[in-house]
């Protein structure tokens, strides 16, 4: 099973609202990310964790809020958003982050949210 | 730092014809490079990897080789189909030379014409 799922597929949400994206994957893979895409663009990476821990956060603003429950569930809490936040949020997993690892990175459908 | 250009789109070719989309990239250590697929509205997907030189990755009839010499890993496909429509993205990831973070080209639109 080389599956990533992420709920909900599609996610309409005003300014003042609160949601959450959720990633799932039964892999066993330690490594997981959220990614950013634009029209027309690549991924941008927004954040790594490892382990269950944060590894990477690129500098993201604080109205997104990662949350890593257990090895295998990867959430997104959203608040307060911007319409330019409008975009295609990816999740993906690898085997391992850091020394060593192995690299390839397995990605989920995607969120496809807009923002009012 | 690493960077990976890829040959700007869109392709556009008529069913059966070649394909190749270009790919260099510039890294400080040894690489890993992959090509990913995205069918519209979809996520990514690996189509294919190589992890040192001289290394052919395939798959689905889409072949690259990673090149050292000319620091390059284009994508072919010999004969292509409706169905191969879709973006394509080149990345390479660089764990020895002590970036983890993966690098994505630009990306190159496929549209294959009937």
């Amino acid at each position: 099973d080389t599956e990533v799922t992420q709920t909900p597929k599609h996610l309409v949400m005003g300014m003042t609202n609160k949601k959450s994206l959720k990633c799932e994957q039964h892999m066993g893979h330690r490594a997981m990310y959220w990614y950013k895409q634009k029209a027309k663009k690549p991924p941008e990476l927004m954040f790594v964790y490892s382990y269950e821990k944060l590894s990477i956060n690129e500098s993201v603003p604080s109205r997104f809020s990662p949350e890593c429950p257990n090895s295998s569930l990867l959430n997104l809490h959203l608040h307060a958003l911007q319409p330019e936040d409008s975009a295609l949020y990816l999740c993906a997993s690898s085997q391992e982050w850091g020394q060593g690892a192995t690299d390839t990175q397995y990605f989920g459908p995607g969120t496809r949210l807009t923002v009012l | 730092g690493d960077s990976v250009t890829q040959m700007e789109g869109p392709v556009t070719l008529s069913e059966e014809a070649f394909l190749t989309i270009n790919c260099t990239y510039t890294a400080t250590g040894y690489p890993s490079l992959f090509w990913y697929v995205q069918y519209p509205g979809e996520g990514l997907q690996l189509l294919l990897k190589a992890t040192k030189a001289d290394d052919k990755g395939s798959n689905k009839g889409f072949e690259a080789t990673y090149r050292k010499e000319t620091t390059s890993f284009h994508l072919e496909k010999g004969s292509v189909q409706v169905s191969d429509s879709a973006v394509y993205f080149c990345a390479l990831s660089d764990p020895s030379g002590g970036s983890y973070i993966p690098t994505f080209g630009r990306g190159t639109s496929l549209i294959v014409h009937p």
